[in-house]
């Protein structure tokens, strides 16, 4: 499975709604879909599994939607520490697939 | 607290070899899969190979496959990735990460990574 992310980047002011798309090759199975953010020196964050579950201590602007092959991450209003980049990952066999990743940059 | 520290990366020529580890503590070990991801400079993640609690069930990224071995021993809690043949385009920092679950079902997603070692494959 090839994951396309996009935009590749997204230009936004704090407080504005970002919403990154994420696209499979093929049907992701049970929806085995997550979402990562990374900040620049920083290790990537789990923020998304299941499509839709947030991660332990992921607030709730962050949200995650979709099936099959469209998957979207939702940030509601962004915060200024939400500037950064964000993958998705489809999980559950080998190989595990990242997409290329959208950065959220301030406007 | 979970922590996972890698270590070994280095400098090293093409061709030759180069061991990492991956110190694990805060959990279980033994119950859980682990993975190495690799980040080449400014580029985007890309997973290299997973392990699942027992070493039952691996999985490796077509890039690495015949080259590179991930292996853990639970007694230490700790996992490895033996990389062999190394090439330029290994040159990545490679992180070392913990899956949700113990991997024997297949993967689940990684909530805990470490920090990284660097490894840079150059003459």
């Amino acid at each position: 499975i090839v994951l396309t992310q996009f935009p590749g980047t997204l230009s936004l002011s704090p407080g504005e709604r970002a919403t990154l798309s994420c696209r499979a090759s093929q049907s992701v199975a049970s929806s085995y879909l997550a979402w990562y953010q990374q900040k620049p020196g920083q290790a990537p964050r789990l923020l998304i599994y299941y499509a839709t579950s947030r991660a332990t201590g992921i607030p709730d602007r962050f949200s995650g939607s979709g099936s099959g092959t469209d998957f979207t991450l939702t940030i509601s209003r962004l915060e200024p520490e939400d500037f950064a980049m964000y993958y998705c990952q489809q999980y559950g066999s080998s190989p595990v697939p990242f997409g290329g990743g959208t950065k959220v940059e301030i406007k | 607290e979970v922590q996972l520290v890698e270590s070994g990366g280095g400098l090293v020529q093409p061709g030759r070899s180069l061991r990492l580890s991956c110190a694990a503590s805060g959990f279980t070990f033994d119950d859980y899969a682990m993975h190495w991801v690799r980040q080449a400079p400014g580029k985007g993640l890309e997973w290299v190979a997973g392990i699942s609690w027992n070493g039952g069930s691996i999985g490796y990224a077509d890039s690495v496959k015949g080259r590179f071995t991930i292996s853990r021993d639970n007694a230490k809690n700790s996992v490895y990735l033996q990389m062999n043949s190394l090439r330029a385009e290994d040159t990545a920092l490679y992180y070392c990460a913990k899956d949700r679950g113990g991997g024997s079902s297949g993967w689940t997603p990684f909530h805990y990574w470490g920090q990284g070692t660097l490894v840079t494959v150059s003459s």
